[in-house]
């Protein structure tokens, strides 16, 4: 079973539909890092958080540190927002080093 | 926000080439530096960790005689893929970190795509 698990791997939406994003770890973190990378290859950080919830325009990202989940959520989505969503821990097994899930790849269609 | 410059973005060489991939941090000192590689519909695998003015830490099926890596300055580190054979061509991507705590931001290139004939 690997460290970090995402849900949905595929997932296709309508442009201006609410988008969730699902993150689940099994290791004690002292992070969680969302990334966006784009079709050429190159990666985004979007978030880091420990706790809580962080929000960067249409993007919002939350975290339960009790029950080792993460969601990132995209409102009003886009098809520029189409790309695959990573989502990462740092600590756990691997300190310092990101371990990875396996990634949701993300296509919204006009 | 922090820009990390990757370079080239794209090699096509033949067999038994030898490769520099250069990784830069462009506005902030980058203590360590990580290298990952990516096969198509695959996630990144870490092959390397350097930190500044220290050899590399490779991981576990890495060889490090193959993949050689220098970070001799806080903004420079090199991935040289030494005799390159088509079972090495992939997506090549480098990711910065600053000082201080290790739960740090990475700040990520844009990555090489590395073809060998």
């Amino acid at each position: 079973k690997n460290e970090v698990e995402q849900s949905p791997q595929n997932l296709t939406a309508q442009e201006g539909e609410f988008i969730t994003i699902n993150c689940s770890y099994s290791v004690g973190i002292s992070a969680l890092h969302w990334l966006q990378q784009h079709p050429g290859g190159g990666i985004v950080s979007l978030f880091m958080l420990s706790s809580g919830k962080k929000k960067h325009g249409r993007l919002i990202a939350t975290i339960n540190i009790q029950e080792k989940h993460s969601s990132l959520h995209i409102t009003a989505s886009h098809p520029r927002d189409s790309a695959v969503y990573i989502c990462a821990v740092t600590g756990g097994t691997s300190y310092g080093k990101l371990t990875f899930g396996q990634g949701t790849i993300l296509t919204v269609h006009p | 926000g922090a820009v990390v410059s990757q370079h080239p973005s794209r090699v096509i060489c033949k067999s038994g080439t030898s490769v520099k991939i250069e990784c830069r941090s462009l506005d902030f000192q980058a203590t360590t530096m990580f290298w990952y590689r990516q096969f198509p519909k695959q996630s990144l695998m870490l092959m390397a960790t350097s930190n500044e003015g220290s050899k590399a830490t490779y991981e576990q099926g890495v060889e490090k005689d193959k993949f050689l890596i220098n970070h001799a300055s806080l903004t420079l580190s090199t991935l040289t893929v030494t005799s390159a054979h088509p079972e090495d061509s992939s997506f090549y991507i480098c990711s910065a970190r600053g000082k201080g705590a290790s739960n740090q931001p990475q700040h990520f290139g844009d990555g090489t795509r590395l073809s060998i004939l």
